[in-house]
């Protein structure tokens, strides 16, 4: 069974920092790109950054670009989000997700996410 | 960005109806869209890809269909684990974008 468990959310001061985790089991890791995609309170979904397979390239959306850093781990099965300079408009919930690309594209497993909020 | 404007927000429904949720882009996105269901708790899991495949495991009851900018969910009748939230997704271009979602509630 495919298993996304997001982890390291919590309450955290505008302008620090936090790193969310998010273990991978039930499937071979490293064979897909994944994505992290985020719902604020009362609100829709929102895709924040992908990685390729390997690791080697990584996508962010406008907003966080030069703060947030998209990581991952194969050997670890594990993805990362490394969240810095953080924001009161960053307060959501966390989404891990897996990309399938084949035949077509789809976010095809999605963990039970990890709520961030940013207050002072 | 392409906007991704869904309707109606909400919709009260009842057991066995059938109901369309639709979704319009800003721009042609090519069928490059997909459908989510989201529950009450939280989770959140594909039902359509690709405009109108089902993703495995998901009800024939749901389908898909539509082409340029305008696109649309069926459910043909509604059972009680149907009530939740539905989000469109394009992945015409970067970056990928949901529609707004439907919530679709008990009558």
């Amino acid at each position: 069974e495919v298993q996304l468990v997001e982890s390291g959310g919590g309450l955290v001061q505008p302008g620090r920092s936090l790193k969310l985790s998010c273990a991978a089991s039930g499937f071979t890791f490293s064979n897909y790109y994944m994505a992290w995609v985020r719902q604020a309170p009362t609100k829709g979904l929102e895709w924040v950054a992908s990685i390729t397979n390997s690791g080697g390239s990584t996508y962010y959306r406008d907003s966080v670009k030069g703060r947030f850093t998209i990581s991952r781990d194969n050997a670890k099965s594990t993805l990362y989000l490394q969240m810095d300079s953080l924001r009161s408009e960053d307060t959501a919930t966390y989404y891990c997700t897996r990309e399938e690309g084949f035949p077509y594209y789809v976010m095809d497993a999605w963990g039970q996410g990890a709520s961030v909020t940013v207050s002072s | 960005d392409i906007q991704m404007t869904q309707t109606p927000s909400s919709m009260p429904a009842s057991l066995g109806e059938r109901v369309t949720i639709s979704c319009r882009a800003s721009q042609g996105i090519s069928n490059y869209l997909n459908w989510y269901q989201q529950k009450p708790d939280g989770t959140i899991k594909p039902l359509i890809y690709y405009t109108s495949n089902l993703q495995s495991g998901v009800p024939s009851r749901f389908s898909g269909s539509g082409s340029g900018t305008d696109y649309s969910l069926t459910i043909s009748s509604l059972e009680p684990e149907d009530f939740a939230m539905y989000y469109c997704q394009q992945y015409d271009s970067s970056p990928l974008t949901f529609g707004s979602g439907t919530k679709l509630e008990i009558k």
